[in-house]
């Protein structure tokens, strides 16, 4: 799986867009970019993922270059309970099992 | 939404003793997985398990077992527990059939082991 560099730590104040980037140059034409968070004392939580179009759930939307050498994530109106390390993978599409490898990711505080 | 639940929060076990974590999924997922996640060393993956009665060592499967008789859980076995195996352990399911491989966690299972 390519690697991925994400900025150690970020704050953001609640009610405005949180940008979160992260560049992955070594990208390969079939890797998906994924976007994880973990809340303090709480199990990963899936956010979203892509290939190379831009995408939007209602948790986030992902942006990805038109080169795919890097992507961000935004949270539209973040609030407090936003706050958390956010985690940008990059991996295969392919049936069967495959661990989760996490990074250092950022820590996103979202203050009042 | 897929729900994955873990049978605690918090534990606290003994030196020796037999621990069980146990992890129920409500979606019918194929891939089940346990992790443990300790400050400084990220995610390392234990075991998972693809189908009932399948299991697969992850990265640091010594001093646990797995037992998957039936698809919705999957059980962490700590067959005589040490104090470092003190962590949070986390338990995650996927879709093994469509390759996307999104995990989804349960909150968590915090083990002390005195």
């Amino acid at each position: 799986d390519a690697k991925t560099t994400q900025p150690p730590s970020m704050d953001c104040a609640e009610g405005r867009a949180a940008n979160l980037p992260c560049n992955h140059s070594t990208i390969s034409g079939n890797e998906y970019v994924y976007w994880y968070r973990q809340i303090h004392s709480q199990g990963p939580q899936y956010i979203i993922h892509g290939l190379k179009n831009n995408e939007t759930n209602e948790m986030a939307s992902l942006i990805i270059t038109e080169d795919r050498k890097s992507s961000t994530l935004i949270l539209p109106h973040a609030t407090l309970r936003d706050t958390a390390v956010y985690y940008c993978i990059v991996r295969n599409r392919r049936a069967g099992a495959q661990k989760l490898v996490f990074g250092q990711g950022t820590r996103l505080t979202i203050n009042p | 939404d897929v729900k994955v639940t873990q049978s605690s929060r918090y534990l606290v076990k003994r030196t020796g003793e037999k621990v069980f974590l146990e992890c129920v999924q409500d979606m019918d997922h194929e891939n089940m997985f346990w992790y443990r996640q300790d400050p400084g060393l990220g995610l390392r993956l234990i075991y998972f398990s693809y189908d009932v009665k399948m299991k697969e060592k992850g990265d640091i499967p010594e001093g646990y077992s797995v037992s998957r008789e039936k698809k919705e859980r999957f059980s962490l076995i700590l067959e005589s527990a040490s104090t470092n195996q003190t962590s949070m352990y986390l338990c995650a399911s996927s879709d093994g059939t469509s390759g996307y491989n999104e995990q989804f966690f349960g909150p968590g299972t915090r083990l002390t082991v005195l």
